[in-house]
């Protein structure tokens, strides 16, 4: 089975703009998280999507929103960046068959820089 | 808030040592724990520990956790250069269908030849 695939893989934006990632879970995997990770605050919780529904949301300002599609695809935007947004991003995808046995796989990350 | 705190934040070793990583958590609803490494990129999938006092073991490395101390260890034995790296605990917690995941920073570790 093919892994959770992101992209861009990199990406360079200046303070201001907004930027769209993307996310394609692994086949059959229902539920997207996305993460954010600093070397500061380390692995922070942005929100899951389950069946095209935000299920849970971290503290994260309303700048950073997602979406997800009946084929379980996700995207992740954020608008108005600002230079503390830069950061590896990753989503996970799980198969949520059983809640409390489902681990989750994480894709390599999109590498924001604002500049 | 959901808290999850590892100890040591980072660690440097001998080839051959062995390494006890700590995790512990203050978490509502809590259901699980999960241990990642992350080399480069994204981090891989470890263990996952919902029982208190069973351990779970591959090859080298093993955890068990404590549910009434709220802690979680993660043992490496004889420990190689491949095993640099940084390892992520994370407690999920769960109301209902909905849960999320809180991570603690990390553990650098490394070892050296």
């Amino acid at each position: 089975k093919a892994g959770v695939t992101q992209t861009p893989r990199y990406l360079i934006k200046t303070r201001g703009q907004q930027v769209t990632l993307s996310c394609s879970p692994i086949s059959g995997h229902r539920s997207v998280s996305w993460y954010q990770q600093t070397p500061g605050q380390g692995l922070q919780f942005l929100f899951e999507y389950f069946s095209e529904t935000q299920r849970n949301k971290g503290n994260f300002p309303g700048r950073f929103s997602g979406r997800q599609f009946s084929n379980s695809r996700s995207e992740m935007n954020v608008s108005t960046l600002e230079l503390g947004d830069s950061a590896l991003y990753l989503c996970a995808s799980s198969p949520m068959t059983e809640w409390m046995t489902d681990e989750q796989y994480f894709g390599p990350g999109t590498r924001l820089t604002v500049t | 808030e959901d808290k999850v705190v590892q100890s040591p934040l980072s660690l440097v070793v001998h080839e051959g040592d062995t390494v006890t990583l700590n995790c512990s958590y203050e978490v509502t609803n809590f259901r699980s724990l999960l241990w990642y490494k992350q080399e480069k990129k994204a981090p891989t999938f470890l263990f996952m520990l919902t029982s208190s006092g069973i351990e779970k073991k591959s090859g080298r490395l093993s955890s068990i956790l404590d549910k009434k101390e709220l802690f979680s260890i993660l043992n490496i034995t004889a420990t190689q250069t491949g095993d640099s790296a940084i390892y992520l605990c994370a407690a999920k917690n769960s109301g209902g269908s909905n849960y999320k995941l809180t991570f603690g920073k990390g553990t650098l570790l490394t070892v050296n030849p």
